[in-house]
């Protein structure tokens, strides 16, 4: 199984200012036959299912804000959120659909400072 | 817009069965499978497994295999999971999933709590 390993567990931003999450895949989750890279970043929010946000490690689903962007490739992945919003606070997940079973991080609480 | 709604809370005894019902709509029901994902109280998403609504075909998480069966039914455009002999840490929400032809999970249902109590 592909260990999906995120970090910081949580963290505590300022309104306006930048997020950063990283995620780091046991393998590579790059498929070399069309040279992307099978890892989704989802947003849950309280109470709520998760949302997808980003696939293919770096594009937006269409109606998520551009705050929102993901780099990286072959184990390391990165989700930033550029201006931090109040509706941010959530729970972020990277997840690899590279092989089976999929694996989810663990998760990185996103609060206000 | 394709929308997944399941069905109501749980509570079960140890050793019993569950089975959690997640009726699509806004798509064409055999065009995508089903995947199920849990979460137990304060923790992560698990991957349960999936299911092609189109042929039936079905692939679940190792750890669950014996105990978890995924049907549906396509008149109905309803997909169903069954998880048997439920113990403490079976307690969690589950979640029924759209799963694209990528592979991702774009439309989740709004989760079941299922809660596991003697």
């Amino acid at each position: 199984d592909i260990v999906m390993t995120q970090s910081p567990d949580s963290l505590a931003v300022s309104l306006g200012e930048r997020a950063t999450i990283n995620c780091k895949s046991s393998q590579s989750v790059l498929y070399s036959s069309n040279n992307k890279n099978n890892l989704a970043w989802y947003q849950q929010r309280p109470g709520q299912p998760p949302k997808l946000l980003i696939y293919w490690a770096s594009t937006r689903k269409s109606g998520v804000p551009d705050r929102f962007s993901g780099s990286g490739s072959g184990t390391d992945f990165t989700l930033t959120i550029s201006s931090l919003q109040a509706e941010d606070v959530a729970v972020y997940y990277c997840q690899q659909y590279y092989s089976t079973p999929r694996t989810f991080g663990q998760g990185t609480k996103v609060e206000i400072k | 817009q394709a929308q997944l709604v399941q069905s109501g809370t749980e509570v079960k005894k140890p050793g019993a069965s569950v089975k959690i019902s997640c009726k699509a709509s806004g798509y064409t029901f055999t065009s995508y499978d089903i995947s199920w994902v849990r979460q137990a109280p304060g923790q992560g998403l698990e991957w349960m497994g999936w299911i092609s609504p189109y042929n039936g075909k079905t692939n679940y998480a190792q750890r669950l295999q014996g105990r978890v069966t995924m049907t549906t039914d396509t008149s109905t455009s309803t997909a169903y999971m069954e998880l048997r002999s439920l113990g403490s840490d079976d307690t969690a929400v589950y979640y029924c999933a759209r799963v694209d032809n990528s592979g991702l999970l774009d439309y989740w249902g709004q989760g079941t709590l299922v809660t596991v109590s003697s």
